[in-house]
């Protein structure tokens, strides 16, 4: 149980194009989403959470004019990265939580975007 | 803010131990967790602790200490699989996470 998954697992874009990038909840619903981006060698940073039905809370530093979160249901929630630069090329990565307080969160495989 | 300090890195033999140390700073501690993560993959939940003290779970044991700020990942036995990065997180303000900078294991035969 507890499986996340995220679409698409690789893209490679062009500068100035916009992507977007699901990830899903596939065996439970998820109260909390989170996006994080991870640079090589590198921690997770945070960049936004996303609750179902409302707006996206951004951590500092992160544009949410860049990165718009939708989180459309409780199964489902998109980051695009729009109008792409060579600079955000970066294995973005989300993960859910099944309730609120939840300790444990559930990762998915990734997505490697890289943008040319 | 928050800041957490692990190792960069840190080399075992194959059926060894080795405890990897987190130590932090936050407001509104909540609970520290530990995530593994092998290269191109997820990051996987390994433990949680809220409380001081030991949590084991198979050859995996967690220890936190709150008063001291503190916690530990403690791996026995050591297999090749396990080599992998190791992220402490500290769980702060009940919905925020933060994770440390990850701990490169590398286990050698």
């Amino acid at each position: 149980g507890a499986v996340v998954s995220q679409h698409p697992s690789r893209v490679i874009c062009k500068s100035g194009t916009s992507v977007k990038i699901e990830c899903r909840s596939l065996d439970f619903q998820a109260t909390t989403m989170f996006w994080y981006r991870q640079f090589p060698k590198k921690s997770l940073m945070l960049m936004a959470t996303s609750n179902e039905g409302s707006k996206a809370t951004y951590e500092q530093g992160v544009e949410k004019d860049k990165f718009l979160i939708n989180h459309a249901s409780l199964t489902l929630s998109t980051l695009t990265v729009t109008s792409a630069h060579p600079e955000d090329s970066s294995f973005y990565i989300c993960s859910a939580r099944d309730r609120a307080g939840a300790y444990e969160q559930y990762f998915g495989p990734g997505t490697r975007l890289t943008v040319t | 803010g928050q800041s957490l300090e692990q190792p960069s890195e840190v080399t075992a033999v194959e059926g060894a131990i080795v405890q990897i140390n987190c130590t932090y700073q936050t407001s509104g501690f909540y609970g520290l967790s530990w995530y593994q993560q092998h290269d191109g993959g997820a990051p996987t939940f390994l433990s949680y602790n809220a409380l001081d003290g030991l949590e084991e779970t198979g050859r995996f044991s967690s220890f936190l200490s709150r008063s001291d700020s503190y916690g530990y990942l403690l791996l026995q036995e050591l297999q090749m699989k396990d080599s992998a990065s190791y992220f402490c997180a500290v769980i702060y303000n009940f919905n925020k996470f933060y994770f440390g900078s990850g701990t490169k294991l590398n286990v050698k035969p």
